[in-house]
């Protein structure tokens, strides 16, 4: 079955403490995004790699890292977390040139204390 | 700067009637729209998209017009039902092969009630 997974789908942390939430596709997608979504604004682009070793920044990238060492999978890390930084997460790929059908993984709810 | 809206945050509507929602966009140029559902709690579902070219595009119940004159696309659903429920997201994108620079609607939570 074609999918984006994510891990983990809730994590409740403390300020300061380094996490990293992972995305992994099995569809051999070229194109990978993470998103964050808050009550309000909606779906805001925070990084996207358009293959292996390429990434840059969306939207809101400040205070997130990510890596795309292997094309299945693009980890989101957060090296000093926020309360501001509490939100949902999602991460997302899509095939190289193919404007339609953007796959979501089931998104990850953080909460920062 | 790039602004994208949707009308109303949520929209009630009776089983058998036609939604429609609307996403209106300012200071930009997309070649093509999305729309996508989301559920709860999960991650949005690609429904439909429409390039700027295109006038109309139909799938099943669904329909969604684009007008590049006055910056807006509508997203109709006809004789809707309970299972339509759901919040409806159009998505905006520059160019061609460009799905990695989507930028998003805030929503429009549709709910059909019996």
């Amino acid at each position: 079955e074609a999918q984006v997974t994510q891990n983990p789908r809730y994590l409740i942390t403390v300020t300061g403490k380094k996490l990293t939430v992972t995305c992994s596709q099995n569809m051999n997608h070229e194109y990978m995004s993470w998103y964050r979504q808050d009550p309000g604004l909606g779906l805001r682009q925070i990084y996207y790699s358009m293959n292996v070793e390429v990434t840059d920044k969306g939207d809101v990238p400040e205070g997130y890292k990510v890596s795309r060492k292997e094309k299945r999978n693009f980890p989101l890390i957060l090296e000093s977390p926020s309360p501001n930084q509490t939100s949902l997460y999602f991460c997302a790929s899509t095939m190289q040139g193919r404007a339609d059908t953007q796959y979501f993984g089931p998104g990850t709810r953080l909460t920062v204390l | 700067s790039q602004k994208i809206e949707q009308n109303s945050e949520a929209l009630n509507i009776q089983e058998g009637k036609t939604a429609t929602l609307t996403c209106n966009y300012t200071n930009y140029s997309p070649a093509y729209l999305q729309w996508y559902r989301q559920d709860p709690g999960r991650g949005p579902v690609f429904l439909l998209l429409i390039r700027e070219n295109e006038k109309e595009k139909r799938k099943e119940r669904l329909k969604v017009t684009f007008d590049t004159t006055l910056k807006q696309s509508l997203f109709h659903i006809t004789a809707s039902q309970p299972a339509d429920s759901a919040t409806y997201l159009c998505a905006l994108a520059p160019s061609i092969g460009t799905a990695s620079k989507l930028t998003f609607g805030t929503g429009t939570r549709l709910q059909v009630t019996l």
